[in-house]
Formats: C-alpha cells, sequence, structure tokens
C-alpha cells in the first residue's frame, strides 16, 4: 500500500487566495484526521471524519477552514481566504478504526503551506 | 485543563548511549497513551500505543512506561542510533479527544 497520499506536498499563495489541500487515505481505513503543525503551537487536531461523516470539527480554527471527504477515498481542507497565520504543515492522517481509542493512525507526508 | 508537558524539550545524546524522555498529562476522561516518531520533513509515525492498565510496552530498542496513577509516562531509547535522532510527540487521549504534547527533540551524535 502506498500509504497515505497528500498533495501538493509545498504550496506558496499569497493573501487573500483560495487554497486546498488533498488527501488520499489508506484504503480500507473508515476514519480520517486533518492535522496543523506550527513551531508555536505544536500538533492540533483540526477535524475528524469517520465513514465520511464529520465527527468532531472543534479544531477548526475559523469559518474560512471547511473540509469534506465527499467519498471514502479522497478529502479536502480549504482555506478561503488564506492569512500568513495559516502557515504551517499540514497532515492528514487515517486509520482502521473509528474514535479517539486505540486505533493506529497512519500520517501522510504533509502539505507545507506558506501564504505570503 | 486538558494538556500533555513533555520534558526535556530539546536532548543531545551520544551514539550508543540511552536515553529517557518524559511526559506528564492531565487528561480525563484518560483511556490510553501514544508516543510518536517524526522525523525532520516527514509525519510522524506511532512507536507505541498503551492502555491506561497498562504498565509497559516495547517497540524494539524503544521501551515506554505508564503510570496512570501519578499520570506519568516515559520513553526509553536503548543504545541510540543517528537514525534516532527526530521529534518525539507523546499524545494522551480520552473520551473524546487527542491531547498532544509539544515534543522532545532528540539528537544523537557520532
Amino acid at each position: 500500500d502506498a500509504g497515505v497520499i497528500q498533495s501538493p506536498r509545498h504550496e506558496v499563495t499569497e493573501m487573500g487566495q483560495e487554497v486546498t489541500l488533498r488527501c488520499k487515505p489508506i484504503s480500507g481505513h473508515n476514519s480520517l484526521f486533518w492535522y496543523r503543525q506550527t513551531m508555536m503551537r505544536g500538533l492540533e487536531l483540526l477535524i475528524y471524519f469517520n465513514n465520511n461523516v464529520p465527527i468532531d470539527d472543534s479544531g477548526m480554527p475559523e469559518d474560512r477552514f471547511s473540509a469534506k471527504m465527499p467519498n471514502a477515498s479522497f478529502s479536502t481542507l480549504k482555506i478561503q481566504p488564506s492569512e500568513p497565520r495559516d502557515s504551517a504543515v499540514y497532515f492528514c492522517a487515517s486509520s482502521p478504526t473509528g474514535g479517539y481509542g486505540l486505533g493506529e493512525q497512519y500520517f501522510g507526508p504533509g502539505t507545507r503551506l506558506t501564504v505570503t | 485543563k486538558n494538556q500533555v508537558e513533555q520534558s526535556p524539550q530539546s536532548l543531545i545524546i551520544l551514539e550508543g548511549k540511552n536515553c529517557t524522555l518524559q511526559c506528564n498529562y492531565t487528561v480525563s476522561p484518560f483511556s490510553n497513551l501514544r508516543w510518536y516518531k517524526q522525523d525532520t520533513g516527514r509525519g510522524p509515525v506511532s512507536l507505541t500505543i498503551m492502555t491506561f492498565s497498562e504498565n509497559t510496552k516495547s517497540n524494539g530498542r524503544y521501551t515506554a512506561t505508564l503510570d496512570a496513577d501519578t499520570k506519568q509516562s516515559s520513553l526509553h531509547i536503548t543504545a541510540s542510533q543517528l537514525s534516532d535522532s527526530a521529534s518525539y510527540i507523546c499524545v494522551a487521549g480520552g473520551g473524546n479527544k487527542l491531547v498532544f504534547g509539544a515534543g522532545t527533540i532528540l539528537r544523537v551524535k557520532s
């Protein structure tokens, strides 16, 4: 298996532009997580899907952020409009089991976003 | 307040030496404790996952311990290698949340 696939790996955009990050989870996994990592705040959970349904979006910073999972093999995280403080590495992770229990999470390589 | 504190923030050791990383958590309810290794420029990789009833779990040269009474966990690395240089992240889980520590940056030098 190729593991969790994220695209693009790097994104540089100007403030105010729309940014879309993409994730393909591991086949057969029913849970998907989006994380953001910065030096200041470390790793933060943004949103968690189970069976394509958003279960917990309490970590989404504000209305500029939205996430979708139209099917079991694809998810997007969109930022509109983007701001310089959104600059971070965004990780997608998938898990074969649901919830915050003992399910192993497999992380993708991340997308490094720079907003100028 | 739910939080995870890790110490030290960073650590430098010589190749072949052992080291121990610490994690204190205040998460309620609590059900599991995870340790991740994150190489520079890559996503975190799971090392161990322990339930509240487990005291120790090993993964090769990595051994994690958990004391649910004192709310402390440690990650012991035996006979360190250059490839152990990474950030190590402690995560406490329970209920409907995962709480992440800031990580310990380990550098192993020859």
